[in-house]
């Protein structure tokens, strides 16, 4: 069965750093995001992305992030200066269509130190 | 945007009980409700969901059934094991093309041996 997946599992980085963290939506997919969870906390939206621009974006993605989908494959999600609150399980999520189910990835653990 | 509520946080019960989770949403235009299971360490994985056209769906164990009028959609699990002791997480995705989904703050439930 299709699956999305996200490199790394884990990230650990120091505090000003940039960081990467990479998807494989599902192939047929169009529409991708990301969402990320504070531990203990409820999962949290982060931007969606459809036809190679952003379609919405939460208070959480300032300037600070940024997404790409550099290939028609990957899908990033970039930090350029990482900040301690930014620590938190980041997931990917694709889906086909509109109204469609949501697949999400096993997510990404970034620590920032 | 969209509101989701959760009831309860936490719920603890003997093995072989039902579990009935409850979530309540704002966005009348709404109209695909899907239950989410996360275990720990890893990302939300989709165990059921239903659309606005039925009051009800059952898969095994698990149901949804959804009240419109109410805004309001409940995940039963009858006959629980201890392999169901997860965090469940409802969402409210809108009829938009951005499609994010809103999460409930989540239901830890533990199922006792």
């Amino acid at each position: 069965e299709p699956e999305v997946t996200q490199t790394p599992s884990h990230q650990v980085t120091q505090m000003g750093q940039e960081v990467i963290l990479r998807c494989v939506p599902i192939s047929n997919h169009l529409y991708f995001y990301w969402y990320r969870q504070i531990l203990g906390q409820k999962v949290e939206f982060l931007v969606s992305f459809y036809n190679n621009e952003i379609s919405e974006k939460s208070e959480i993605f300032d300037d600070q992030f940024s997404v790409e989908r550099p290939d028609g494959s990957n899908f990033t999600l970039k930090i350029r200066s990482t900040k301690l609150e930014d620590s938190a399980m980041y997931f990917c999520a694709s889906r086909v269509g509109k109204g469609e189910t949501q697949y999400f990835g096993p997510g990404t653990r970034l620590l920032v130190l | 945007g969209e509101n989701v509520e959760q009831h309860p946080s936490t719920l603890s019960v003997q093995e072989g009980d039902s579990a009935v989770i409850k979530c309540t949403y704002s966005d009348s235009a709404s109209n695909y409700f899907p239950w989410y299971k996360q275990e720990l360490g890893k990302g939300p994985q989709l165990i059921i969901d239903i659309r606005s056209n039925v009051g009800e769906k059952k898969d095994q164990r698990i149901a949804v059934t959804l009240n419109k009028t109410a805004k309001h959609f409940s995940l039963h699990i009858t006959e629980t094991q201890p392999e169901d002791s997860a965090v469940y997480f409802c969402a409210a995705p809108p009829n938009t093309n951005a499609g994010k989904s809103t999460f409930g703050d989540g239901t830890t439930l533990t199922v006792k041996p």
